[in-house]
């Protein structure tokens, strides 16, 4: 099984500021990695996938990168609706296509 | 617009049996995989299971595998999740999820549906 590992758990960001989330993988996943965000009492939506295609509807300010097995997103001037939390997920070659345990974005 | 609806999810005792189901429309569900993720109270999100779209090839997490069926019907635009032998670490939210073409990359989820398994 490959193990997400996503840091840091917490991430105190003000509004207008850059936010720099990370995402490691065990083993290669080569760029089948998907980022999402989940507000509270919400289901997770796709913000990122290919490890840097912005979903549709996606602002700009969301961007991925990396490749194997070390990814980032990167929102660029956050703005008050995008503190939330963030999961990578997996989804290469054979299941199991497991999540990172998550990464929450609050307010500084 | 595509949509998911998840129904099924209910307060069981340890030991019991659900089935949930998930309505789909707003795209040719048969050309999709589909998969069931869920989320325990205040925690993250686990991936349980996941089916082809024609339903011949199924997938599950270690920690459901025995215990969980995924199945489709997509005559009914459905997809299925059996749980037997319910234990108290399967409360979660149950949330089904629809596959990109040619890929198990999940593209849009459902609302979800709680189980609750408790003495």
């Amino acid at each position: 099984e490959i193990v997400m590992t996503q840091s840091p758990a917490t991430l105190p960001v003000s509004p207008g500021e850059r936010a720099t989330l990370s995402c490691r993988a065990s083993q290669t996943v080569n760029s089948n990695l998907a980022w999402y965000q989940q507000k509270p009492g919400q289901a997770p939506r796709l913000l990122i996938y290919g490890a840097s295609t912005r979903a549709t509807g996606i602002p700009a300010r969301f961007s991925g990168s990396g490749s194997g097995t070390e990814f980032t997103l990167t929102i660029s001037s956050l703005q008050s609706e995008d503190f939330a939390v963030y999961y990578c997920h997996h989804y290469n070659n054979w299941p199991p296509y497991t999540f990172g345990q998550g990464t929450k974005l609050e307010i500084k | 617009e595509v949509q998911l609806v998840e129904s099924g999810g209910d307060f069981v005792q340890p030991g019991g049996s659900l089935r949930l189901s998930c309505a789909a429309s707003g795209f040719t569900f048969s050309s999709h995989a589909m998969s069931w993720v869920r989320q325990a109270p205040g925690k993250g999100l686990e991936w349980v299971s996941a089916l082809s779209g024609i339903g011949n090839d199924a997938y599950y997490a270690d920690s459901v595998k025995g215990r969980f069926t995924v199945s489709r019907d997509n005559s009914k635009n459905t997809l299925f999740l059996q749980i037997n032998s319910l234990r108290a670490e399967d409360t979660a939210i149950y949330y089904c999820a629809k596959s990109a073409p040619g890929s198990f990359r999940s593209d849009y989820w459902g609302q979800g549906t709680l189980v609750t398994v408790s003495s």
